[in-house]
């Protein structure tokens, strides 16, 4: 089983700044990895796919990198309605099975 | 525009069963790999399992095989969760998710969810 690790477990930024989350599997997942935003009381939001391309409607300013075990999402300028949870998730094996990372908190 | 709706959720005994619904609507509910996602109060996300096009092919995460069974049926564009002996770990709030594309288990449309509570 793959176990996916976010850090840091909280971020606390102000808008304008720079973010930059990790994500760390216990073992490579290729590229299949994805980035979720999660704001309360409302279900995940996909952010990106295959490691580093973004979903439908996703603005610019969110960008992926990393292949393997090591992964980033970076949020170049934040904006007050970026202020939420981040999970990673990953894909592996076959047959198929998915994982998430415990999440990063973005907050002001 | 893509919806999906989710209901059947409620408070149930422990070793109770519960089946969840989630109605599809806004595109062909045939042409996408559904999953169930669950997320504990204040915790992560958790998947549950996936199936393919026409329910041929189902995949279970390993802690949920054998008590959670997943189906669909494409002509009343609905998926299912039958869930079985219920604990009081089950206690979520239970997602169903569209596949962006074939098999790649990242998720592009969720519904809001249904809340299952375990408790005696």
């Amino acid at each position: 089983e793959i176990v996916l690790t976010q850090s840091p477990a909280t971020l606390s930024l102000s808008p304008g700044e720079r973010a930059t989350l990790s994500c760390r599997a216990s073992q490579s997942v290729t590229n299949y990895l994805a980035w979720y935003q999660q704001k309360p009381g409302q279900p995940p939001r996909l952010l990106i796919y295959d490691a580093s391309d973004r979903a439908t409607g996703i603005p610019p300013r969110f960008s992926g990198s990393g292949s393997g075990t090591d992964f980033t999402l970076t949020i170049s300028s934040l904006e007050p309605e970026d202020f939420a949870v981040y999970y990673c998730q990953q894909r592996s094996g076959w047959p198929p099975v998915s994982s998430f990372g415990p999440g990063t908190k973005v907050d002001i | 525009q893509v919806q999906l709706v989710e209901s059947g959720g409620g408070l149930v005994k422990p070793g109770g069963s519960l089946r969840l619904a989630c109605a599809a609507s806004g595109f062909t509910f045939s042409d996408y790999f559904f999953s169930w996602i669950r997320q504990a109060p204040g915790r992560g996300l958790e998947w549950i399992s996936s199936i393919s096009y026409s329910g041929t092919d189902i995949w279970y995460a390993d802690s949920m095989q054998g008590r959670f069974t997943i189906s669909r049926d494409n002509s009343k564009n609905s998926l299912y969760l039958q869930m079985n002996s219920l604990r009081a770990d089950d206690t979520a709030v239970y997602y169903c998710a569209r596949d962006l594309r074939y098999g790649s288990y990242y998720f592009d449309s969720w519904g809001q969810g249904t809340l299952v509570t375990v408790s005696s």
